[in-house]
């Protein structure tokens, strides 16, 4: 296993319409996080599952966005009429019980 | 409201001396802390941490203290290469997810 994997790692798209990202945890990992980077910022918490079941959800992830992990494995991060404040690195994690979390190499979402 | 801050954007450092990478936290219910390293167009990467039942922990050429009375930790990179050039994440959470970042503060090693 190379670690935790993103695809894709860019995308551009125009304003108000839809993207999914893919997230590849670790795979012994059952922890998985989606985080969000604007500049000059760090990242920031968006949504934690713990196997399929989505625990926690920030007030950040606007009706807009959805994510899933239907099996407990990989996860998809969707954005519904995308607006040009969503342009942003969307980083994923994963982690289990007693690691921290690693972190993949992020998409580049931009809202054009 | 940032309840952690990192108040130092940039900092340079010879190569060889030793680079002080500071972060202070607001949130006493913090138990965990962590450092990570990011590079361009790459995810963080982690780097240290520390419980909060320690002040201390070393790993290498990098050492975190933790002050919980003034709710500030450093990473002490010593000695600095050029090769740790890149921007410091601290990070903080209560128990083990959900980590809330810093703003980061880019360190540039001089050769």
């Amino acid at each position: 296993d190379t670690g935790v994997s993103q695809d894709p790692r860019h995308k551009i798209t125009k304003r108000g319409q839809n993207v999914t990202f893919r997230c590849d945890p670790i795979s012994e990992h059952n922890r998985l996080y989606w985080y969000r980077q604007t500049l000059g910022q760090g990242p920031e918490f968006l949504t934690y599952f713990q196997n399929e079941a989505q625990l926690e959800k920030s007030r950040l992830l606007s009706d807009r966005f959805s994510a899933e992990r239907p099996k407990g494995s990989f996860s998809t991060l969707e954005i519904q009429r995308t607006e040009q404040g969503d342009s942003a690195m969307y980083l994923c994690a994963s982690s289990s019980r007693d690691t921290e979390a690693f972190f993949g190499q992020g998409t580049r979402l931009t809202v054009v | 409201d940032q309840q952690v801050k990192q108040n130092s954007p940039s900092l340079s450092v010879q190569e060889g001396r030793i680079s002080i990478l500071n972060c202070d936290y607001t949130n006493s219910m913090f138990d965990y802390f962590l450092w990570y390293k990011k590079y361009p167009a790459e995810g963080p990467t982690f780097l240290i941490s520390i419980s909060s039942i320690k002040d201390k922990n070393e790993d290498g050429r990098f050492t975190v203290f933790l002050n919980k009375s003034a709710k500030h930790l450093s990473l002490h990179i010593v000695p600095s290469q050029p090769g740790d050039s890149a921007v410091y994440f601290c990070a903080a959470s209560e128990g083990t997810y959900k980590y809330i970042f810093g703003t980061g503060t880019r360190l540039k090693v001089l050769a």
